[in-house]
């Protein structure tokens, strides 16, 4: 059955970077886009983008160029997700999800992550 | 960017009753490409719906999406205690994919 598992809790201080793990098992890894979607305490889910890992390529919302990296290592089939330069407003749960429609643009998200909190606070 | 608003912001009704949860997207929604799912406290979200009207697998047939073009709705059948959540709508027609901002199905 098709897992993702991400790592564990973090909390930052402002102007810090994080990066957030995902272990996938179940399916072929290169055969999906691995999204990331975070969530704020209370609030509604928001897209950050995507990575293709059979070949590194990503797509960035808007909001997220230039402060946001996400990578993949086929060889331990584990996405990554780098978000620089922390403030409070990125308090939030942050989620990998696998498209379920492959490597298509845009695409629903059938798979998730259990996710992991990200807290920034001095 | 496609804007979907979602309505009511807040469902109260009790178990057995049926909910009826819209969606509305700003433009017309690509091919259809609507999707819902259902978010629980502590949770991650999990696919119910896509492409408007097909349960993901392993989701009961008490759960019901239709709609096209601009207009969604995804209805419970009959509420059990378990579908009182958080219900959230995506589309992914149109670049970039969006989410609604939710509804909440709460126990009267």
């Amino acid at each position: 059955q098709v897992q993702l598992v991400q790592s564990g809790a973090e909390v930052k201080k402002p102007g810090a970077s994080v990066k957030v793990s995902c272990k996938a098992s179940g399916y072929t890894f290169t055969g999906f886009y691995m999204h990331w979607v975070r969530q704020a305490p209370g609030q509604g889910l928001e897209w950050m983008g995507w990575v293709n890992p059979n070949n590194g390529g990503t797509n960035y919302a808007q909001k997220f160029q230039g402060w946001v990296t996400m990578t993949s290592d086929t060889s331990i089939t584990t996405a990554y997700m780098e978000l620089n330069r922390l403030t409070s407003d990125d308090t939030a749960m942050y989620y990998c999800a696998t498209g379920g429609r492959g490597s298509s643009w845009p695409d629903y998200f059938d798979y998730w992550g259990q996710g992991t909190l990200v807290t920034v606070s001095s | 960017e496609n804007v979907l608003t979602q309505s009511p912001g807040t469902l109260s009704l009790s178990p057995g009753e049926r909910a009826t949860l819209s969606c509305r997207a700003s433009q017309s929604v690509s091919s259809s490409y609507l999707a819902w799912y259902q978010q629980k406290p502590g949770q991650a979200p999990r696919l119910l719906i896509h492409g408007a009207s097909s349960r993901a697998t392993g989701i009961p047939d008490r759960f019901s999406g239709s709609g096209s073009g601009t207009d969604f709705t995804l209805t419970i059948s009959r509420l059990e205690p378990e579908d009182f959540a958080v219900y959230y709508c995506q589309q992914y027609g149109n670049s970039p994919q969006t989410f609604g901002q939710g509804t909440k199905v709460e126990i009267k």
